[in-house]
């Protein structure tokens, strides 16, 4: 079973280029999840979805746009990307909503210069 | 404002040793609190969860106790191993909210021989 898989793993961009986290996982849940981690702060927010066709922004939306298509693929699309935006994603669902059990990908490290 | 706070910020043990993490939250209304684990290079993991009603929680070497007055948690990991050195993040949720999951920083703990 392969959970939430993430792709790719590591990603340089140039200041102003756009680009693609892709996110797909396997197990049918509806929730799923964008997060970025900075160093030394808790992961935050930026969208999130409760299905397919339905999203809504998090706490740090500003940059980021995503879709949903199907309940399976969950993509982050940057556009003009700035040095902000270094950070590690990360894509997660859960099965419901709030506090249940999320399970997460294995990370995007993305730098910007 | 929903915020969750972890102590120390890093921590360093020998291995064999036990230890004990902090988590303080100001999060309303408590849903539940999550311990995650986060190896390096890899997305959190789900170690125990809590809710209101729920003061001990062990998962092997891992029990987490919730102190919901004082809005306190720890978690405590017994005998300590190599395998234990990652990064330890306490996750409040709030009820009735899909995206009010609040992340603490984490704590670092490396274990070493």
């Amino acid at each position: 079973n392969a959970g939430v898989t993430q792709t790719p793993k590591f990603r340089i961009l140039k200041i102003g280029q756009s680009m693609t986290l892709q996110c797909a996982q396997d197990m049918n849940h509806n929730y799923m999840y964008w997060y970025r981690q900075d160093p030394g702060m808790g992961l935050k927010l930026i969208y999130y979805s409760v299905g397919a066709g339905i999203t809504d922004k998090g706490e740090v939306p500003n940059g980021y746009n995503v879709s949903r298509s199907t309940t399976e693929d969950f993509p982050l699309r940057l556009e003009l990307a700035a040095p902000s935006q270094t950070s590690v994603y990360f894509c997660a669902s859960s099965y419901m909503a709030g506090g249940t059990e999320a399970f997460f990908g294995q990370g995007t490290r993305l730098t910007v210069v | 404002k929903n915020q969750v706070e972890q102590s120390p910020q890093s921590l360093i043990i020998l291995e064999g040793k036990n230890c004990t993490l902090q988590c303080n939250y100001t999060v309303s209304p408590f849903s539940n609190l999550r311990w995650y684990k986060q190896d390096t290079g890899r997305g959190p993991v789900s170690l125990t969860i809590m809710t209101f009603s729920e003061n001990t929680k062990s998962n092997g070497r891992y029990t987490a106790t919730l102190d919901a007055d004082t809005k306190q948690s720890s978690l405590h990991i017994t005998a300590s191993q190599l395998s234990d050195s990652a990064s330890y993040i306490c996750v409040v949720s709030a009820e009735g909210s899909y995206d009010k999951v609040i992340f603490g920083p984490g704590t670092s703990l490396s274990v070493i021989p």
